[in-house]
């Protein structure tokens, strides 16, 4: 079954480290990948998003994502967190436009001061 | 341009009670998904909308679980009667026709709790 899968569930990191948190999907063919956000008593938030072309996608606030297809990942990553940057992340894809999107579990993320 | 609109943000009954949730989509989405979010774990989708045509609802528990989209905007999902399993997330999205595999907006969700 096509299945997107987040490694980590819970991350805690200091302000100014790197951050990256891995997503690996199972689909075949041509797939669309997605990084949502849930920040603290706020709804889902599209961070970025892949369909083709460049595999090295960038989104807001500083992120960006990598996609490899040989490897079946869509990692997120950002060289320097901050404290508001404390929040959920979740890894979803989809192989159709109409948007049946399958969701990771989702990794909670807390940015120390 | 005003996001999805959901209502009630927090509900809390007793098992056996019927709940109703409520969704308005951002204007001129024809798609409108409802999900379901188990906590720790990342929404799951329930049903999809066409317009008013549920296109997709094979995820659907039929036997307590109804919605419907009456005129093409506005949502309502049901649980009747509520189990104490169905407590989760119940989130409402949208997106402009044959685009949700591009991008979903977002609602804020209803926070259902069955005791």
């Amino acid at each position: 079954a096509q299945s997107v899968s987040q490694h980590n569930h819970h991350v805690i990191l200091s302000e100014a480290a790197s951050l990256e948190l891995g997503c690996n999907y199972s689909y075949g063919g041509t797939v669309n990948l997605f990084w949502y956000v849930q920040y603290p008593g706020q709804h889902l938030q599209l961070l970025l998003k892949y369909f083709s072309g460049d595999p090295l996608v960038k989104g807001i606030k500083g992120f960006e994502a990598e996609f490899i297809k040989s490897k079946f990942s869509f990692n997120l990553r950002k060289p320097s967190v901050q404290w508001s940057d404390t929040a959920e992340y979740f890894c979803a894809g989809t192989t159709d436009s109409w948007g049946k999107l399958q969701f990771g579990a989702g990794t909670q993320v807390v940015v120390t001061p | 341009e005003a996001g999805v609109v959901q209502s009630p943000r927090y509900k809390i009954i007793e098992k056996k009670q019927p709940v109703a949730f409520w969704c308005n989509p951002i204007s001129g989405h024809n798609t409108l998904y409802w999900y379901l979010q188990n906590l720790g774990q990342g929404p799951e989708l329930l049903i999809r909308y066409e317009n008013e045509e549920a296109v997709d609802d094979s995820q659907l528990p039929k036997d307590r679980f109804s919605a419907e989209r009456l005129k093409g905007v506005d949502s309502t999902l049901k649980i009747q009667p509520a189990e104490l399993g169905d407590s989760a997330v119940y989130l409402c999205a949208s997106s402009r026709f044959g685009q949700g595999g591009y991008e979903q907006y977002f609602g804020p969700g209803t926070r259902l709790t069955v005791t």
